[in-house]
């Protein structure tokens, strides 16, 4: 298992500002990732954050909408820049600790997600 | 892309219960993951699945990996109230370079009365 927190837990923001969110988890982990989940709905994968290296998007998600940070492996940010009222959501960073890009068993944990409402 | 198919998309039940839900994909995976979110709050992994028939439980929950590798159950029995909440398979292991990410099902709202 691993612990993650996210800060914050959840914020009201203007139109045409940004928010950077912040996921640490309590110890190293492979693989990282950033998920929305918009009111109601299930969730989808923003992108992918690579330690030391360009995160890897989804389609219909860009850079510069969404920068990720991942400085190291128990920590990543994610930025919702220029937010609109449609960027009304949760946000989740979600890990886990051994998959690799290869595998694909391996359990996978989720943070306590970060709720943003946009104004 | 991979899509999965969870039913129902809600449940109404009295407690004491047995509940039922599934998913079914359109291609194999070889990992499927049951989660419950609470509101305002992230997904919790219940159980995790890595083989074709396995059958795996976690106090009163069951799921169970489907022999084809395109579907999983999950079974909650004597159901209480603080059963209540969304239920999320998800899947993992597409073909190609994707088989790292999870593909989400919809989810099953679970109401139970007390």
């Amino acid at each position: 298992s691993a612990v993650i927190s996210q800060k914050p837990s959840r914020d009201i923001c203007q139109r045409g500002t940004s928010l950077t969110i912040q996921c640490q988890v309590d110890s190293q982990v492979t693989m990282m990732f950033w998920y929305r989940q918009q009111p109601g709905q299930s969730l989808t994968l923003i992108a992918t954050a690579n330690q030391g290296s360009e995160a890897t998007y989804e389609s219909g998600f860009v850079i510069d909408k969404f920068p990720i940070s991942r400085p190291n492996l128990t920590f990543s940010t994610l930025t919702v820049s220029n937010m609109s009222p449609e960027d009304s959501s949760i946000y989740l960073c979600s890990v886990s600790p051994g998959l690799a890009a290869s595998s694909s068993y391996n359990e996978q944990f989720f943070g306590p997600g970060t709720r943003l409402t946009v104004l | 892309g991979q899509q999965l198919n969870q039913s129902p998309q809600s449940m109404f039940i009295q407690e004491g219960e047995d509940v039922s839900m599934n998913c079914t994909s359109s291609s194999i995976f070889n990992t499927w993951l049951w989660y419950k979110q609470d509101p305002g709050e992230g997904p919790v992994l219940l159980i995790a699945l890595y083989k074709a028939g396995e059958l795996t439980s976690n106090g009163r929950l069951t799921a169970q990996f489907g022999i084809t590798r395109k579907d999983s159950f999950l079974n909650i029995s004597a159901s209480i109230p603080s059963d209540v909440g969304i239920y999320f398979c998800a899947g993992r292991g597409g073909s190609g370079g994707s088989n790292y990410k999870l593909t989400f099902g919809k989810g099953t709202l679970l109401t139970v009365n007390p």
